[in-house]
C-alpha cells in the first residue's frame, strides 16, 4: 500500500492570500502524482498530474510541483478567492492506475 | 465529458439488507473503482476492474463484493449492511493503456446511511 500524507488538514484564509499545502510520501515507487479538487456537494475533478522529478504544472492562479528525491509535492494558489474554498486531494497511482489517496487538505477562502 | 452517474445520491438502509449500489459510466473505460470516503480519513479503495468480468480487491473490501456484467456498469454490493458501512461512497472510471497518468473521472458519491 502506498502512503500518503497531506498537510495541513485544514486551513483558513482571507481573500487574495496566498497559500500552500503540501503532499509527502516516504516512497518513490509510484508511477504518477495526481491532484484533485473536490467542492461541496459535486465530485472530485482533476487537476494536475505529475509523473518526472522537477515536474510544475500551472493552471491559472494554481501551480504544483513535485521532488520524487525529497518526497514531496506542493500545491500553490496565488491570490485566494472565495470560489478556491474545497478540499484538494492528492493521490499515487500505480502504473496500472490504481490510486491511492491521502486525507486531503481543506481549504476555506473568506471575502 | 465524461460522465459517471450513481444511481442514488442518498440512501438509508437496515442493518442486515443487502444494498446494491450502482455505477454507470459513458465513455468506454476499462478501468472501475468504488472508494468510501470518511471523515478524516480519505478515500479508501474497497475494490477495482480492469475489464468485463474482472475484479480486485482494494484496501478494505471486507464486508463488500462487486460485480462488472458490461463495461460500462460497476455495481457495489453490501452483501449484510452495518452501521460502520455508514458513509459516502464514490464510483471513478479511467481509461486502460496509458499508465496511472490518466486521472479518475468521479461521480458525485452515494452517501449511504444504515441504520
Amino acid at each position: 500500500i502506498l502512503n500518503v500524507e497531506q498537510s495541513p488538514q485544514s486551513l483558513h484564509v482571507q481573500e487574495g492570500d496566498s497559500t500552500n499545502f503540501t503532499c509527502s510520501f516516504p516512497s518513490s515507487n509510484f508511477y504518477a502524482l495526481h491532484w484533485y479538487r473536490w467542492e461541496t456537494a459535486k465530485s472530485p475533478e482533476a487537476l494536475f498530474v505529475m509523473t518526472l522529478n522537477g515536474d510544475e504544472k500551472k493552471k491559472g492562479r494554481i501551480s504544483a510541483t513535485l521532488n520524487t528525491k525529497e518526497g514531496y509535492s506542493y500545491l500553490y494558489i496565488k491570490g485566494s478567492q472565495p470560489e478556491d474554498s474545497a478540499t484538494y486531494l492528492c493521490a499515487l497511482s500505480t502504473n496500472a492506475g490504481k490510486s491511492t489517496f491521502g486525507d486531503g487538505t481543506t481549504l476555506t477562502v473568506k471575502p | 465529458d465524461v460522465k459517471v452517474t450513481q444511481s442514488s445520491r442518498y440512501l438509508v438502509k437496515r442493518t442486515g439488507e443487502k444494498v446494491f449500489l450502482e455505477c454507470v459510466q459513458d465513455m468506454d473505460h476499462e478501468n472501475m473503482f468504488w472508494y468510501r470516503q470518511d471523515p478524516g480519513l480519505g478515500l479508501r479503495l474497497i475494490y477495482f476492474s480492469y475489464d468485463v468480468k474482472m475484479k480486485e480487491k482494494g484496501d478494505i473490501p471486507e464486508g463488500y463484493s462487486v460485480s462488472r456484467e458490461k463495461k460500462e456498469r460497476f455495481s457495489l454490493i453490501l452483501e449484510s449492511a452495518s452501521t460502520n458501512q455508514t458513509s459516502m461512497y464514490l464510483c471513478a472510471s479511467s481509461p486502460s493503456g496509458q499508465g496511472g497518468d490518466s486521472p479518475l473521472h468521479f461521480g458525485n458519491g452515494t452517501r449511504l446511511t444504515v441504520t
